[in-house]
C-alpha cells in the first residue's frame, strides 16, 4: 500500500523558534510538495520539487524553506515561527506532470 | 488554470446516489477534471480523473460534459463513511493544482 508519512502529526512551538516538518514516500514518486490548509482558504501550496535537491515556489513561499536531499524525502522549514503559521500542514507525492497526489495524515503545527 | 466553482454543502440519504456538480467553464483543451475529498483530519484522498471522456472506477464515475464546461462527481450507493470535503480541480500539472473550499457533503442515517 503506497504511503505518505508526515513526521508529527501535532506540534506546539514557540514564536522565533526554528521548526522542521519531515515528510517521507515510498513510492518513488519524483514530484513532491508542501501545502498548508486553513479555514476558509482550502489548501495552498507553499513549495514543491519535481527532483532529488530542485524546488520551486508555490503560492505562499514567504516564511517557508524547503529540502529535498533524498527523493524520498521532502522537509519544510520554518526558520523563524510565527504564530501566522498556525496551521495544518499537508505533505503530497506524485509521479509525472498529471499524476494522481497522494497526501499524508497532516501536520497540525501552533505556534504560541 | 482554469478555475472551478462548486456549491459549497449538498446532503444526501444513505444509500442513494450522490451527484456533486462542478463548474469549470474556462477550461482548456490539456486540462484533467480531477475530483479529491478530505475525511476529517485526513490528508485529501484522489478518487478519479477525465480528460473528455466518462469515467467510472471502484470509488465513482465521472460525467464530463460534451463541452467540457461541467463535470458530474457520482457515487452510486452514498454511505455514512462518504461524508466529506469533496474538490474539484481541473489542471494541466500536478503542481497547478488549485484546491478551492470545495464542497461539503453530508450523507444523512
Amino acid at each position: 500500500d503506497v504511503k505518505v508519512t508526515q513526521s508529527s502529526r501535532y506540534l506546539v512551538k514557540r514564536t522565533g523558534e526554528k521548526v522542521f516538518l519531515e515528510c517521507v514516500q515510498d513510492m518513488d514518486h519524483e514530484n513532491m510538495f508542501w501545502y498548508r490548509q486553513d479555514p476558509g482558504l482550502g489548501l495552498r501550496l507553499i513549495y514543491f520539487s519535481y527532483d532529488v535537491k530542485m524546488k520551486e515556489k508555490g503560492d505562499i513561499p514567504e516564511g517557508y524553506s524547503v529540502s529535498r536531499e533524498k527523493k524520498e524525502r521532502f522537509s519544510l522549514i520554518l526558520e523563524s515561527a510565527s504564530t501566522n503559521q498556525t496551521s495544518m500542514y499537508l505533505c503530497a507525492s506524485s509521479q509525472g506532470y498529471t499524476g494522481e497526489l497522494f497526501f499524508g495524515e497532516g501536520s497540525r503545527l501552533t505556534v504560541l | 488554470d482554469a478555475k472551478t466553482t462548486q456549491p459549497p454543502s449538498m446532503d444526501c440519504a444513505e444509500g442513494r446516489a450522490a451527484n456533486l456538480p462542478c463548474n469549470h467553464s474556462t477550461i482548456s483543451g490539456n486540462e484533467y477534471v480531477y475530483w479529491y475529498r478530505q475525511i476529517h483530519s485526513q490528508g485529501p484522498q484522489y478518487i478519479i480523473h477525465g480528460l473528455k471522456n466518462n469515467e467510472t472506477n471502484e470509488m465513482a464515475s465521472l460525467i464530463i460534459t460534451e463541452d467540457r464546461k461541467s463535470s458530474t462527481l457520482i457515487l452510486p450507493h452514498a454511505t455514512l463513511r462518504d461524508t466529506a470535503v469533496y474538490y474539484c480541480i481541473v489542471s494541466d500539472r500536478s503542481y497547478k493544482y488549485i484546491f478551492g473550499t470545495g464542497t461539503r457533503l453530508k450523507v444523512l442515517a
